[in-house]
This record gives C-alpha cells, sequence and structure tokens, in this order.
C-alpha cells in the first residue's frame, strides 16, 4: 500500500488549460514536498509545505496543504508544454529519507 | 547546491553480470541515497550510503544483491549483482545538505539499466 496516493495517475491537456493534481494519505505529516521530473533527469524540488492549510504559489504552480496536513493539491493555471514531466509528492520519513508517491505523469500539448 | 554525475549514464547488460553505478558530487554533502525507478513509475529508495560503514537498506532490498560502499563525503558506488531482466531499471543517486538554514535534496540524472 502506497503511504501517498496520487491522482490522477496521467493526464494529457492542451496548452492553456488549468490542472490540479493531488496527493492525499491517511496519516499527518509534518511537511510535504512537491518535485517534478523530467524526461531523462533526476526529480527537482519544487516546494516544501509545512503548516496546515499553506498555500505557497511558484509562478503558474500553486501549492496547498491540507489543513489536517494529510493531503495537498498541486494547481497549475495555463498549462504551457514546459510543464511536461512527472510530478511527485513526498514525505520526509525518520526526518531524513525522501519517499515519493506513486506520481502525475503531465503531458501538455501544443 | 549540489551537482550529481553518475556513470555510466547507460548500459545493457546480460543476465547473470554485474554493473558497478558511480555516483560523484561536486561538493561535500551530509547523506547520500539510491532510488530505483522501474519504466514509468516513481522512485523507490534501495538505501542510505552511510560513509565508512555499511549500507541502510530498505524493505525488499538486501546487501548481497544491491552492495553500496561510501568512501568519503563526495562518492559512493552501487552494484547490481547477478543480474536479472527485472533488475531493468533507472538508477538515481541522491545527495543532501543540510545547513544551518537549509536541506535540500539533489538527484542525479540516473542511469539507465536495461539486462537481457
Amino acid at each position: 500500500t502506497q503511504l501517498l496516493e496520487q491522482s490522477p495517475q496521467f493526464l494529457s491537456i492542451q496548452e492553456g488549460e488549468n490542472l490540479t493534481v493531488y496527493c492525499n494519505s491517511s496519516s499527518v505529516f509534518s511537511s510535504l514536498q512537491w518535485y517534478r521530473q523530467e524526461p531523462g533527469e533526476g526529480p527537482v524540488l519544487l516546494v516544501t509545505v509545512v503548516t496546515g492549510g499553506e498555500v505557497k504559489k511558484l509562478k503558474r504552480l500553486t501549492f496547498q496543504f491540507g489543513d489536517a496536513r494529510k493531503d495537498s493539491s498541486l494547481h497549475i493555471t495555463a498549462a504551457q508544454p514546459g510543464d511536461t514531466g512527472l510530478y511527485l509528492c513526498a514525505l520526509l520519513r525518520g526526518g531524513f529519507k525522501t519517499i515519493f508517491g506513486a506520481g502525475t505523469r503531465l503531458f501538455v500539448k501544443a | 547546491s549540489a551537482v550529481i554525475s553518475q556513470k555510466p549514464s547507460r548500459d545493457i547488460c546480460q543476465r547473470g553480470t554485474s554493473l558497478t553505478i558511480q555516483c560523484q558530487v561536486d561538493s561535500q554533502v551530509t547523506m547520500m541515497f539510491w532510488y530505483r525507478q522501474q519504466p514509468g513509475q516513481s522512485l523507490t529508495l534501495i538505501a542510505t550510503a552511510n560513509q565508512g560503514s555499511e549500507a541502510t537498506y530498505e524493505s525488499g532490498f538486501v546487501i548481497d544483491k544491491f552492495p553500496i560502499s561510501r568512501p568519503n563525503l563526495t562518492f559512493s558506488t552501487l552494484t547490481v549483482s547477478n543480474m536479472s531482466p527485472e533488475d531493468s531499471s533507472i538508477y538515481l543517486c541522491s545527495a543532501r545538505q543540510v545547513g544551518e538554514s537549509t536541506d535540500t535534496q539533489y538527484f542525479g540524472p540516473g542511469t539507465r539499466l536495461t539486462v537481457l
């Protein structure tokens, strides 16, 4: 059983559309991270959220941590082909081991 | 920040053989890790590479199959032993830098392994 459940698993949209990716768990976390991985590269950290209800923005990306700190969402406004990639939520186990969710594979068509 | 390089970037191997993957970080890091990413899937942590001592393996991974070395603060190797086609995967090295006000994890580009 995956500790972090992500949905949807795959998303194919047209350039300019908005989308939301979800990360859910039955456990409460002290913090949660979002990464993006492009083909042929390793994951790159986008953001860390630590406070329940926290909202962080990174250009067209908006990240939210649930009030109960058991879920998170990533919203992309006006998606562009450069947003194509694998989006992973992750948590720190034991304070130092990064454990990833199953990921959402996004494809943005021009 | 830290830049991680891996060698080889890809390889095709015969079953029953072993491959050693090298990971070099351009600066001293606190911790190093090895992950596996099977085609179309997420990353699974194999082990934490400990400097000067045996690696700490996650459930489902054992030292005989995936021996790991970390002789210093910037270098680690992962060996995939007695390979089978099920070992075909991308293997990624990762490093964590912990400072007074920062805690960031970096990933290498991965080594794509195909076992025939």
